[in-house]
Parts: structure tokens; C-alpha cells; sequence
């Protein structure tokens, strides 16, 4: 069973729209949740982190945690060209804290 | 800061070669990871550090070794290298402490290939 599940896309939104991205992860005890996004051929950056149920946001970028339901999941509003990337979820595992576990990926195309 | 920095960017070996994977980090992190990352796959997580003298496995060890002598070097050494270890390579660290948030911070991967 894979732990931390993502749709592999890829989603296309028009340019000025929202995205939509979601995370569903297996691990209860999970506490920490991260947003990476991965330019093609560059390492992950870390773009949003979450800690507790409910909305953060930051800029354009709104993250979403809901641990009732297992479920993570983040909005980019006004979405541009340059956001066309592939967005990793992470989640720490529970009783490990040292470790994260990611997704594979969602690919977000943004069209001018 | 430099941050994280890895060497070398891109290596080819052939079948049976050993070769280190470098990677140093200038922010004082205690923790200090080595993820593989195959096409279309998320990160796969073969070695960590949790300190100085400290390491542990990950969920794909097989095949690779590293040690930890200084908080700011953490390399990966390939023994027998195989087809199977193609793939791109990130180093990652983060801070530990009362106030950790778990945020990793990555390098800009080492791409291998081997044939």
C-alpha cells in the first residue's frame, strides 16, 4: 500500500486560474506535511510546510490539511507559466520523525 | 550560504565501478539525507544521518554505504556499481532541535548513469 498517494497528472489550468493539487496519506500518526515543487531536471524545493488542520497560506499558495480525513492538499491561485512543475507531497512518518515519505508527483501544466 | 552542494553533477560509470557521491551543507543541520529519485518516481530515501557518527538505512540501502565523520559532510559510496543504480541522486539536511519544523532542504542532485 503506498503511503502517501498523488494523482500523476498532468493538470492543465488556463493561466489566472486555480489549481487544485491533493495528497492522501495511509499514516495516522503523520504530523508534518510538505509542499515541494520540482522544475524539470532540478532538485525539489520546499514551497509550503503545515503542521496543524485547516488553511495556511502564503502569497498565491494556500495549503489545506484535513488529518480526520487522511488528506492534503494545496491551491495555487492566479496560476502562471512558471508554476508548470512537478508538485511532490511529503509527510513525516509517524514514530520516526527523522524521516519523510513522498509522493510521486503531480505534473501541473499552466497554459497561456 | 551555499546551502546544500553536491559533486560531481553528472557521472558515467561503467558496470562493476565504485565511485562517492559528495555532499557538504553549510548550515550547522544535524540531519542530512540521500534520496534517489527515478524517472517519473518520487524520492526514495537509501541513507540518513541524524548527527556526527550516526547512521541509519532507508527504504533502498542495498548496494550503497555512507558515513558521517563531520556535521558538514555526508557521502555516498556506490560499491559494484550496477545497472540499477542509474538514477539522479539528492543530498538533502535539515536543522533538529527544540523548534524543528522537518523542512528538508535539497542539493541539485549528481545524475548517474551506469552502463
Amino acid at each position: 500500500q503506498k503511503e502517501v498517494e498523488q494523482n500523476s497528472g498532468p493538470l492543465s489550468v488556463p493561466e489566472g486560474a486555480i489549481a487544485s493539487l491533493n495528497c492522501t496519506y495511509s499514516d495516522r500518526g503523520s504530523q508534518s506535511f510538505f509542499w515541494y515543487r520540482q522544475y524539470s531536471g532540478k532538485s525539489p524545493e520546499l514551497i509550503m510546510s503545515i503542521y496543524s488542520n485547516g488553511d495556511k497560506e502564503d502569497g498565491r499558495f494556500t495549503a489545506q490539511l484535513n488529518k480526520a480525513s487522511q488528506y492534503v492538499s494545496l491551491l495555487i491561485r492566479d496560476s502562471q507559466p512558471s508554476d508548470s512543475a512537478t508538485y511532490l507531497c511529503a509527510v513525516t512518518i509517524s514514530g520516526g520523525y527523522q524521516k519523510v515519505t513522498f509522493g510521486t508527483g503531480t505534473k501541473l501544466q499552466v497554459i497561456p | 550560504n551555499a546551502g546544500v552542494t553536491q559533486t560531481p553533477k553528472f557521472r558515467i560509470l561503467k558496470i562493476g565501478q565504485s565511485m562517492t557521491l559528495q555532499c557538504t551543507q553549510d548550515m550547522n543541520h544535524n540531519y542530512m539525507y540521500w534520496y534517489r529519485q527515478d524517472p517519473g518516481m518520487g524520492l526514495k530515501l537509501i541513507y540518513y544521518s541524524v548527527g556526527a557518527g550516526i547512521t541509519d538505512k532507508g527504504e533502498v540501502p542495498n548496494g550503497y554505504n555512507v558515513s558521517r565523520s563531520t556535521t558538514e559532510d555526508f557521502p555516498l559510496r556506490l560499491e559494484l556499481a550496477a545497472p540499477s543504480q542509474t538514477s539522479v541522486y539528492f543530498c538533502a539536511s535539515r536543522t533538529g532541535g527544540i523548534d524543528v519544523t522537518y523542512e528538508q532542504y535539497f542539493g541539485p542532485g549528481t545524475r548517474l548513469t551506469v552502463t
